[in-house]
């Protein structure tokens, strides 16, 4: 079972909202990631953590909060968001760092 | 500043063909490789992974990996409609354990009926 789930599916917010976007995977994975992808472009990654710790941030601005409660768990925290945040968030695990990636659903974010 | 180059496509082929598509990194140090199929709206979903060179077949898919030349691609045999999408080349960056991944920029291919 290579299965990542992610919640909400599409998500509207206005720019002074506070929410938040989970993902949760029971594969016993150790490493997991946020990544944004905007229309015909590939995945960028924003967050890595491994072992439940925050690894890597490729200089995310601070309205973009993330967490990781436990092994199973990655939440992204989202506070005053713009207009060119839309995009498609994506969360991915893998066994370990440098591991095969498996991605989950995505949930589509629209800030108006 | 480290590389993944694809075609962007879009690659036509007719159905039943073979679909070949290509990717050139620029990091010697790279130790494994993968590609990614996204259908339009959905997220990518991993497909092949390959670590060592030569070929590697999965159903109707094979993926080549040649080091020296720093060049990987994927075939599709017997293309098929369903197999239209947006083709991701994917490679970790260097022998550093972060969890990076570089990807190319992706090749649309349109399998024709």
């Amino acid at each position: 079972d290579t299965e990542v789930t992610q919640t909400p599916k599409h998500l509207v917010m206005g720019m002074t909202n506070k929410k938040s976007l989970k993902c949760e995977q029971h594969m016993g994975h150790r490493a997991m990631y946020w990544y944004k992808q905007k229309a015909k472009k590939p995945p960028e990654l924003m967050f890595v953590y491994s072992y439940e710790k925050l690894s890597i941030n490729e200089s995310v601005p601070s309205r973009f909060s993330p967490e990781c409660p436990n092994s199973s768990l990655l939440n992204l925290h989202l506070h005053a968001l713009q207009p060119e945040d839309s995009a498609l968030y994506l969360c991915a695990s893998s066994l370990a760092l440098q591991g095969e990636q498996y991605f989950g659903p995505g949930t589509r974010l629209t800030v108006t | 500043q480290k590389e993944v180059e694809q075609n962007s496509g879009p690659l036509s082929v007719p159905e039943g063909a073979i679909a070949s598509l290509n990717c050139t990194y620029s990091d010697r140090g790279s130790q494994s490789f993968f590609w990614y199929r996204q259908y339009s709206g959905k997220s990518p979903e991993l497909i092949m992974s390959i670590y060592s060179n030569g070929d590697k077949e999965d159903g109707r898919f094979t993926a080549q990996l040649n080091k020296a030349s720093q060049y990987v691609s994927l075939l599709i045999r017997d293309s098929q409609p369903s197999d239209s999408a947006t083709y991701l080349c994917a490679v970790p960056v260097g022998s550093s354990n972060t969890g990076k991944l570089i990807f190319g920029q992706g090749t649309t291919l349109q399998v024709k009926p």
